[in-house]
């Protein structure tokens, strides 16, 4: 089973904290791996994405590490917001007809304190 | 760019009754588009993919007589639910992949805003 762990389960901060949200893979065909931000009611928006050649992206308070050795990523949050409260997923996919299907960690509840 | 609409937004309906969800990519081609189920305060579970004139692949356990897939076109994919009942009471997503997306994420999926669907 292709599974993608996602931790904490939920996680709340001080507004201007680093939250840190850690997932880790099994599937070393993995290639592709996206955040995405789900507010109540809505659907997921992708927030950043990151792909196994590259240790670190950012982008503007967002950023991803990506640790190709452990199998492990992270979504750091910069000068968090309450604007920012939401549940975050990880998730994961590779390349070539099914693998294409993205892999979701089951997600993150972060609350941002004003 | 990369916008997908899901329609409706709300659903209501009857237990026996079946119900069609339209999935639209607005501003880009999309060969695959991917329907989810969302439970409160839980992940994402894909229930199929669909591709543009093949028939949609199913997920192991997603009964395909009860959530029809059909997607006629490279903007438009449908889920029917089917004789629904209370158990398929639900938040349905669907996302899309962007046929055009080339030296960057290739697997880039864009989701809906999503469904919800209530079966009284």
């Amino acid at each position: 089973q292709q599974q993608v762990k996602q931790s904490p389960q939920s996680l709340i901060v001080q507004k201007g904290g680093i939250p840190i949200i850690n997932c880790a893979y099994e599937n070393t065909a993995f290639d592709y791996f996206p955040w995405y931000q789900q507010f109540p009611g809505k659907g997921p928006a992708l927030l950043i994405a990151i792909r196994p050649d590259v240790s670190e992206k950012k982008e503007g308070r967002f950023t991803i590490s990506f640790n190709k050795s452990a199998k492990q990523f992270s979504l750091h949050i910069m000068d968090s917001q309450p604007g920012d409260s939401a549940t975050y997923f990880c998730a994961a996919s590779g390349r070539g007809g099914s693998n294409y299907k993205l892999t979701f960690g089951k997600g993150t509840l972060l609350t941002v304190n004003p | 760019g990369a916008v997908v609409s899901q329609h409706p937004s709300r659903v209501i309906c009857k237990s026996g009754t079946s119900v069609k969800i339209e999935c639209r990519s607005l501003d880009f081609q999309a060969t695959t588009m991917f329907w989810y189920r969302q439970f409160p305060k839980k992940s994402l579970m894909l229930m199929a993919t669909s591709n543009e004139g093949s028939k949609a692949t199913y997920e192991q356990g997603v009964e395909k007589d009860k959530f029809l897939i059909n997607h006629a076109s490279l903007t438009l994919s449908t889920l029917t639910v089917t004789s629904a009942h209370p158990e398929d009471s639900s938040f349905y997503i669907c996302s899309a992949r962007d046929l055009g997306t080339s030296g960057s994420f290739y697997n880039e999926q864009f989701f809906g805003p999503g469904t919800r669907l209530t079966v009284l």
